[in-house]
C-alpha cells in the first residue's frame, strides 16, 4: 500500500495569510491526525478526525482548523499566520485504536 | 503531557546492539508502549509496540519489565542508518481517539 502522502512538501507564506495543507491517508485508514513539530516544543497534537468528525483536539488556537472528507483525505487550515506557526506539520493515519500511527513526511511551513 | 522519560542522547558502535531505555512509571494497565524513530526532516517511523509481553519484529525487540514501569528498545546490530531520534510513547488503548504524547526522545548516534 502507498504510505501517507502530504502536499505540498514545502511552503512559504507571509504573516497574516492563510494556508491549507493536504493529507491522503493509507488506503483503508479512517482516522487521520495532525501534529505540529517545532524545535522548541517538539511534536504536539493538533487534532484527529474519524469518519469526517473531529474526535480530539489539542491545545491550539482557533486559527488552526481541519476537516476530513468522505474518502478519508484530510486538510488542515491555518488562518492569520504568525511567525511562530513556522513548523513541520505532520499527518498520520491509523486503522484503529490499538494500531500504530503511520506518519507522512510532513509539510515544512515557513512564515516570513 | 508526555508520560515517558528517556535519556537525551546515546552513542552506539556500528554493528553492536543499541539498547534504548524508557521510563514510564505512571503507566496504567491498558496502556501500550510504542516506539518510533525520526530521521531529520522526515516523519516519525513506527518501530514496534507492546502491552506487557516482550515483542520482536524485523526491526527491533521490545523488552518490557514485569511491573511495566520501564522498557528497552533493542536494535540488535546498529548501522549508520539507525542514527535518529527515538521516541518512546505510552498510549491509552481505551480512549476513543488516537492522541500520542511525544516526549523529547533519545538522539542515537551510531559511530563507525
Amino acid at each position: 500500500k502507498a504510505g501517507v502522502t502530504q502536499t505540498p512538501r514545502y511552503l512559504i507564506k507571509t504573516r497574516g495569510q492563510q494556508v491549507t495543507l493536504s493529507c491522503s491517508p493509507i488506503s483503508g485508514h479512517r482516522s487521520v491526525s495532525w501534529y505540529q513539530q517545532t524545535p522548541g516544543q517538539g511534536l504536539q497534537f493538533l487534532f484527529e478526525y474519524f469518519s469526517e468528525t473531529q474526535r480530539n483536539k489539542g491545545n491550539f488556537p482557533g486559527r488552526f482548523s481541519g476537516r476530513q472528507f468522505s474518502n478519508s483525505r484530510s486538510e488542515m487550515n491555518v488562518s492569520t499566520l504568525e511567525l511562530g506557526d513556522s513548523a513541520l506539520y505532520l499527518c498520520a493515519s491509523t486503522e484503529g485504536p490499538t494500531s500504530p500511527l503511520h506518519f507522512g513526511n510532513g509539510t515544512r511551513l515557513t512564515v516570513t | 503531557d508526555a508520560k515517558t522519560t528517556q535519556p537525551p542522547s546515546m552513542d552506539c558502535a556500528e554493528g553492536r546492539a543499541a539498547n534504548l531505555p524508557c521510563n514510564h512509571s505512571t503507566i496504567s494497565g491498558n496502556e501500550y508502549v510504542y516506539w518510533y524513530r525520526q530521521i531529520h526532516s522526515q516523519g516519525p517511523q513506527y518501530i514496534i509496540h507492546g502491552l506487557k509481553n516482550n515483542e520482536t519484529n524485523e526491526m527491533a525487540s521490545l523488552i518490557i519489565t514485569e511491573d511495566r514501569k520501564s522498557s528497552t528498545l533493542i536494535l540488535p546490530h546498529a548501522t549508520l542508518r539507525d542514527t535518529a531520534v527515538y521516541y518512546c510513547i505510552v498510549r491509552d488503548q481505551s480512549n476513543t481517539g488516537n492522541q500520542f504524547y511525544f516526549g523529547t526522545g533519545t538522539s542515537l548516534t551510531v559511530i563507525p
